[in-house]
Formats: structure tokens, sequence, C-alpha cells
């Protein structure tokens, strides 16, 4: 079974600079997907960015843009220009390219933004 | 306004009792996935249904039942066999069509105490 493992709890970043939030994954697949989803504290998940396993190119969305390092099975997440708005939990998810399965959740980083 | 709704938005339940969780989407979406999140535990799969009548358990799925009698509709029964249902869920769907890198909508969630 896959895993998604993120392994800081919590972060901070003062407002206006960057941060990078961390995520590592098991999988013996070759093809698969992996995204970013942010909980604000409205609760509503919403979808930040993903990226096919299949493209060497980092998948970019305005100041959100991640590091994939596919031999590593790694997937950070860079907030560019941090904003009050940015505070949140982000999670990191898996999903396989095989068949219709569900994504697998990271136990997700509590990021503040301080002013 | 297409999306996902979920109601009740709080919901109290004394123990020994069963509740339903009702989630309704107009995405014309045919999968759709029942989530729980504890604090520090990330979103964690209870039940999922990739078609009409048809549903697979996830991860956590003892103590929960669910239908699916319509593509519309996918209730939750928590019942009084889940020995700690106190917890925030989540339902979500996405349309398979579009393959495993299409977004998984999510509703804004429904809080569960029980007294």
């Amino acid at each position: 079974a896959q895993t998604v493992t993120q392994s800081q709890p919590e972060m901070s970043v003062q407002e206006a600079e960057t941060v990078t939030l961390s995520c590592t994954y098991d999988t013996s697949e070759s093809d698969y997907y992996l995204f970013w989803y942010k909980q604000p504290p409205s609760r509503q998940m919403i979808l930040v960015i993903r990226q096919e396993a299949y493209k060497q190119q980092n998948a970019t969305e305005n100041r959100f843009s991640v590091n994939f390092q596919k031999a590593a099975k790694s997937f950070s997440l860079k907030i560019s220009d941090s904003q009050l708005g940015d505070a949140a939990m982000y999670f990191c998810a898996y999903r396989s390219g095989y068949g219709n399965t569900p994504l697998v959740f990271g136990k997700g980083t509590r990021l503040s933004v301080i002013a | 306004d297409g999306g996902i709704t979920q109601s009740p938005k709080y919901l109290f339940r004394k123990e020994g009792q069963n509740v339903t969780l009702s989630c309704e989407q107009n995405l014309n979406h045919d999968a759709m996935y029942w989530y729980r999140q504890d604090p520090g535990q990330g979103l964690r799969l209870i039940y999922y249904s990739q078609i009409v009548n048809d549903f697979q358990k996830g991860d956590i799925a003892e103590g929960y039942s669910v239908s699916r009698e319509k593509k519309e509709s996918f209730p939750l029964t928590v019942t009084s066999a889940q020995k700690n249902p106190t917890a925030f869920y989540l339902c979500a769907s996405r349309d398979p069509s579009w393959g495993p890198q299409d977004t998984q909508y999510f509703g804004p969630g429904t809080r569960l105490t029980v007294l």
C-alpha cells in the first residue's frame, strides 16, 4: 500500500517570505499523481497544485510551485511571497495511475504566516 | 452552482445512537468518498463508491455504513459500533472519466460530537 509522509507538523513563515513544505511517499508504481491540498480555517479543502509522475517539469501555479524528485520519492511545495491568506493546513496526497483509486493523504502541515 | 453539500454542519449524538450524515453533489460525478479527519491524523478513507449501487470499504470502515442508491447522494451512517465517532467528516467526489489526474472536490464537512 502507498503511504504519504509529511514530517513537519507545523511551520511558520514571515509575510512576503518563501517557505517549503516537505512530503515524501512510498510506492512501487511508476504511474501516479501527486497533489497538494490546502485547508484554511473554514475547513474547506482546496486543490493547490498537482503533478503527474511522468512529467519531469515541476508544476507551478502562481506563487505555488513543487520540487518533484521522482527517484527520491519527494514532492515538496514551495510558497513564494507568503500572504496571510496562505495560513492553513496543507495536505500532500497520492493517487495511483492504475485503476480508479482514492487519494491517500499525509497527516498535514499547519502553516502559520506571521505579519 | 455546482458543488457538494453536506448536512448538517454540526451534529450531536448520544452514545449508543446511530446517526446519518448527508452528502449530495450536483456535479454529475460517478465517484464519491467519505473521509474522517482527526487532529494530527490527516484524512482517512472510510468508504468510497465508484458507481451507483456499488461501494468499497476504506481503511477505517468498521462502525460505519453507506449506501449509493442515487448518483447524487452518498449518505454515511455512523453506528453505535463506532467506538470513537467524534470527528470531522468530509465527503468528496470526482469524475473518473477525466483520469486519475482529475481534481477531487470536497464538501464543507460535518462536525460530529458524541455526548
